[in-house]
This record gives C-alpha cells, structure tokens and sequence, in this order.
C-alpha cells in the first residue's frame, strides 16, 4: 500500500532563518506530488506541484522553492523565512487527476 | 477562473442530520471530492462523485449534479467526534485539484 512521509510534525525558526521540509512516497511510482499551506483558520493555498523528477510548477510568487529530486521526494525550502511564511504545511501526493492522499503536515511558526 | 463556495461554519446538534453545501464553477471537470479535517490535522479523503447522483459511503452520503454546479455531504446520526472542518474539491482535469475555504461545522450536545 502506499504511504506518505512529511517531517518534521513542528518547527519553531527566528525570521530570517532557512528551512528545508521533506516529503516521501512509498508503494508508488512517478506520483504528482504537492505542497499547500494552511494558514490558522484558512483553506488549503497551493504552493507548488511536480509531475515528475525535475519538474516544478510554482502557483503562487513568494521566497519559497520546491524541488523533486528523486521520483518519490519532494522539498519544500525558504532561504530567508518571514513571519508571513508561519502555517501549516501540508504534503500530498495523488496517481493522475485521482485524489490526493496528504501526509500529517509540519506546523511552522516563524518567530 | 476556478471558484468553489461552502458556507463558512454550521453548528448542528448530535444525533440530527446535517447537509453541507457546495457550488463550483472550474474550467473543467473530472469529478468532485470531499475531505474531513480536524483541528491541526490533515485531510482525510471522504468521497468521491464523478457522476450525477447520491454517493451512499455508512453515514456519510455525498450528492452531485453536474448541471447545476452543485454538490452536497450528508452526514447522518452526528457525533461529536464528526466536529471538524470538511472542503469540498474539484478536479479540472489535468491540473491540481481546487479547494473551497471549507466549512466548519460544529455538533453540539
């Protein structure tokens, strides 16, 4: 069966700051694979997706970056993080138009 | 452009019934999906309706028609543990789905 992996669960970084979050699929090949952020009490914002390796289709302009370099991971990272860039992020991965399947998500708060 | 629209919260008593609504207008359609998400947690798949009728999945029933732009989630026999937001989306086609702000609905004793 397939799983999705998404660490870490919470992360606290000063402004400023780098960061780095990893997703995994497993039991699955060349998946889309997505990026969201949930800001407190908001809907799901898409920030990146990939159809494959190497390919990124940004949806919203703003310091953050994903890459996919492997079929089944996918980064998410900032070089510089705002204050605005604090959420709930959230991994999914889907086979074609089918639903998504989300990992547990990474609560980030920027201080 | 691609719009879907929920009401924001409802509020229902356990035990009773309860009909969430949503309308879509995308540029495509490949079917519509329905997610729970508890607080702090992600979304869980519910449903999935590509064609028009009642979807019937335990208490949870989900509803589309493709005319009209609209589809709903019935949830029947409400606990307490059903408190959570639920987001309706849609799949375009060959693009990431759309997701509506979500309802949050609220089961009151």
């Amino acid at each position: 069966s397939q799983t999705i992996h998404q660490w870490p669960a919470t992360l606290v970084q000063p402004v400023g700051s780098p960061l780095s979050l990893e997703c995994t699929v497993e039991g699955t090949s060349n998946p889309n694979l997505y990026w969201y952020r949930q800001a407190a009490g908001r809907g799901l914002q898409l920030l990146f997706y990939s159809v494959g390796i190497g390919q990124i289709s940004s949806e919203v302009p703003q310091n953050l970056s994903a890459s996919r370099p492997q079929d089944r991971q996918f980064i998410l990272s900032s070089k510089k993080l705002l204050l605005s860039d604090s959420g709930f992020y959230l991994c999914a991965w889907s086979a074609g138009s089918y639903g998504y399947t989300f990992g547990s998500g990474t609560r980030l708060t920027v201080v | 452009g691609q719009n879907i629209d929920q009401p924001t919260e409802m509020t229902a008593t356990e035990g009773a019934i309860v009909q969430i609504n949503c309308t879509y207008q995308t540029s495509g359609f490949n079917g519509l999906f329905w997610y729970q998400q508890h607080a702090g947690e992600a979304p869980t798949f519910l449903s999935y309706n590509v064609l028009d009728g009642l979807e019937e999945k335990g208490r949870f029933s989900s509803f589309l028609s493709r005319s009209k732009g609209y589809s709903y989630l019935l949830l029947k026999e409400l606990q307490m543990k059903d408190s959570a937001s639920y987001l309706c989306a849609v799949s375009p086609g060959n693009t990431p789905l759309v997701f509506g702000k979500g309802t949050r609905l609220s089961v009151i004793a």
